[in-house]
């Protein structure tokens, strides 16, 4: 079965500085999708960023990007230039194929320090 | 505009109560989903639905029932409320499930007494 671990249960960063989630997955297929969603106190899960396992291309979406080891099964999310709106939870997912389920890692918690 | 909702935002109730979470999307995705957030923030998936049709049903007790009267909606019927019933139920639709971008609801926090 697949799991999605994050072995950082809490993180702190200082504003302006640039943090990195760590993300482990185990599948044993080629083709799949990973996400990385935030859930501010708000708590709606938004996404960040999205990567297909085909594409060897790190993802990116302006202050954020992955660092996608297929090999070794592991999908980072840095963050730059931290802002006190990056302060949330972080999920790392992991999804098969079509018409398959999301399996949500178990969450990092961030909190950027001013 | 939102582009996925679901009412009540909050229900407090009694155990052994019967209640329904509503969702609805108009995004005009096919497929839509329900998940479950615990006091642990932790976030499993319970049903699945895509046109209409259920797609994954989870180990999920037989008291929740998801009914999809068409493909922007999405509601989630609970029988019998237990105490560990209590979460986050968070709805969700993505155009197909091909690995797109799963668009979520603001939650409805249950509580159970």
């Amino acid at each position: 079965a697949q799991t999605v671990t994050q072995s950082q249960p809490e993180m702190s960063v200082q504003e302006a500085e640039t943090v990195t989630l760590s993300c482990t997955y185990d599948t044993s297929e080629s083709d799949y999708y990973l996400f990385w969603y935030k859930q501010p106190p708000s708590r709606q899960m938004i996404l960040v960023i999205r990567q297909e396992a085909y594409k060897q291309q790190n993802a990116t979406e302006n202050r954020f990007s992955v660092n996608f080891q297929k090999a070794a099964k592991s999908f980072s999310l840095k963050i730059s230039d931290s802002q006190l709106g990056d302060a949330a939870m972080y999920f790392c997912a992991y999804m098969k194929t079509s018409y398959d389920k999301v399996i949500f890692g178990p969450g990092t918690s961030l909190s950027v320090i001013p | 505009d939102t582009a996925v909702s679901q009412t009540p935002k909050y229900l407090v109730t009694q155990m052994g109560n019967d209640k329904s979470i509503k969702c609805e999307q108009n995004l005009g995705h096919d497929t839509m989903y329900w998940y479950k957030q615990d006091s642990k923030k932790f976030l499993k998936i319970m049903f699945s639905y895509n046109n209409k049709e259920l797609i994954i049903n989870e180990t999920v007790p037989n008291r929740f029932s998801p009914k999809s009267p068409d493909k922007a909606h999405l509601n989630l019927h609970i029988n019998s409320l237990e105490l560990g019933d209590s979460a986050v139920y968070f709805c969700a639709s993505s155009q197909g499930q091909g690995g797109e971008t799963q668009y979520f609801g603001p939650g409805t926090r249950l509580l159970v007494l």
